[in-house]
């Protein structure tokens, strides 16, 4: 299986800030490479798809690049409702596999 | 509109088998999307268990060492997920879920749609 390696595990950041998460996967995946946000007592939330695509209805405050094995989620401007976990997904292959989580919390 | 609505028992005896259901309203679960169930034990995270195809076929996470099946029941639209010899490791909120696949240049397959979760616990 492919694994999915996200840092840090929790982040704190204040309203406002920009934040960084990285996901590394242990071989290449390309671009096939998804993030999710989740909120306490809720299902996940896809965010971004392709490595780099937003999904329909994401604010554009929310950006992703990479490829390859190295990936990275950014939050330009943290609003108060960005404080979540976030995931990254890998869909290379058709055993599906997340990060760890990246729990972004309030400073 | 899209809805899945997991059910299922809240509590499971070690070594006893699970079975969940997922109803799935608003589009035919023949139609060309996939079907997953995916778990996350409390405080912890994401782990996808098994897809099914449209095609009937399905995968399974090898984490499950064989315990697991996924069938569809169209006449009802819904699909379910029967887990065998059920352990304390086993207890987790478990999600069912929609994957597509966004086609373009590339086809990604994402998870676009889940359902709200139901906690089960494995406990004596």
């Amino acid at each position: 299986d492919i694994q999915m390696t996200q840092s840090p595990s929790s982040l704190s950041a204040s309203v406002g800030d920009r934040v960084t998460i990285t996901c590394r996967a242990s071989q290449s995946i390309s671009t096939y490479l998804n993030w999710y946000q989740q909120k306490p007592g809720k299902a996940p939330n896809l965010l971004i798809y392709g490595a780099s695509s937003l999904q329909s209805g994401v604010p554009s405050r929310f950006s992703a690049s990479g490829s390859g094995t190295d990936f990275t989620l950014t939050i330009s401007s943290l609003l108060p409702e960005d404080f979540a976990t976030y995931y990254c997904q890998q869909s290379y292959s058709t055993f599906l596999t997340f990060g760890g989580g990246t729990k972004l919390e309030i400073k | 509109q899209v809805q899945l609505q997991e059910s299922g028992p809240g509590l499971v005896k070690p070594s006893e088998t699970l079975s969940l259901t997922c109803a799935v309203s608003g589009f035919p679960i023949t139609s060309d999307y996939y079907w997953v169930w995916i778990r996350q034990p409390p405080g912890k995270g994401l782990e996808w268990l098994g897809t099914l195809y449209h095609s009937g076929n399905t995968d399974f996470s090898s984490s499950l060492k064989s315990r697991g099946t996924i069938s569809a029941d169209t006449s009802s639209n819904q699909f379910s997920l029967t887990l065998t010899s059920m352990t304390a490791a086993d207890t987790a909120v478990y999600y069912c879920a929609r994957r597509r696949v966004v086609r373009g240049l590339l086809n990604y397959d994402v998870i676009d749609f889940w359902g709200q979760g139901t906690l089960v616990t494995v406990s004596s």
